[in-house]
């Protein structure tokens, strides 16, 4: 069972706005640690989607934010297309467990 | 443009040691203040740390992972490596090596920004 809860799947039409959210505890996203974001196409590594909460890497479009707010984050997808039809996952540090932490993963398909 | 490669056996014995090589190509591995990971992924799983080497050889590891893990840099061939002793069928994954990002900060806030393309290793006899 993930330290930080995310939800299995979403979904929605081409062009539609989803978001996918990541909760944690008073031990990670709680204690102020960032949020980080991964996509997962199918069958390749995961690729750095969103870093510090809300940046952008070089070359990710801005349909893609993230947010963060107590012991919650969200990742925004807006104008969803085809391609970004993938398994998304949250990261974070538990001071706790001492460990870096992922969520167990959310899949976006897109209609 | 820098580019990770892991490389290692793809089967490996119960209670024998899983060793992989990720080579580091584009860049130098002892430049930039980053550190590098290993994280692996279970098939149809998520993702799970294990350990980064900093630039400097100090080391990090998964408390859970600790006493079978060993990462060790080998700067001369711009690379690193990982060993994990003493695996069972439950270390069956694919294998990713990862450059880690946001080192100018502390180490919690740190994400990883750049990955190689995974390696599966099975475990099974």
């Amino acid at each position: 069972q993930s330290v930080l809860t995310q939800p299995p799947s979403v979904s929605g039409a081409p062009g539609q706005r989803v978001t996918i959210s990541c909760t944690g505890s008073r031990s990670n996203i709680g204690a102020g640690y960032d949020v980080h974001w991964y996509q997962q196409l199918p069958g390749t590594a995961p690729k750095l989607l969103i870093f510090g909460n809300s940046y952008r890497p070089s070359g990710v479009p801005d349909r893609f934010s993230g947010s963060k707010s107590g012991t919650s984050a969200s990742l925004a997808i807006a104008g969803l297309q085809a391609e970004d039809e993938a398994d998304y996952y949250c990261q974070s540090f538990d001071s706790g467990l001492s460990v870096y932490v992922f969520g167990a993963g959310t899949k976006v398909t897109v209609l | 443009q820098l580019q990770l490669q892991e490389s290692g056996s793809g089967l490996v014995k119960p209670s024998q040691t899983l060793s992989l090589i990720c080579a580091v190509s584009g860049g130098s591995i002892s430049s930039g203040g980053y550190s590098w990971s290993w994280i692996r992924q279970p098939p149809g799983k998520g993702l799970e740390w294990i350990g980064y080497i900093y630039h400097s050889g100090s080391t990090y590891y998964n408390p859970s992972l600790k006493s079978r893990v060993t990462i060790s840099v080998d700067m001369s061939k711009n690379q690193f490596s990982l060993k994990l002793s003493s695996v069972t069928a439950a270390d069956t994954a694919v294998y990713y090596c990862a450059r880690t990002g946001g080192t100018a900060g502390p180490l919690q806030y740190w994400y990883f920004d750049l990955w190689g393309r995974g390696s599966l290793v099975t475990v099974s006899s």
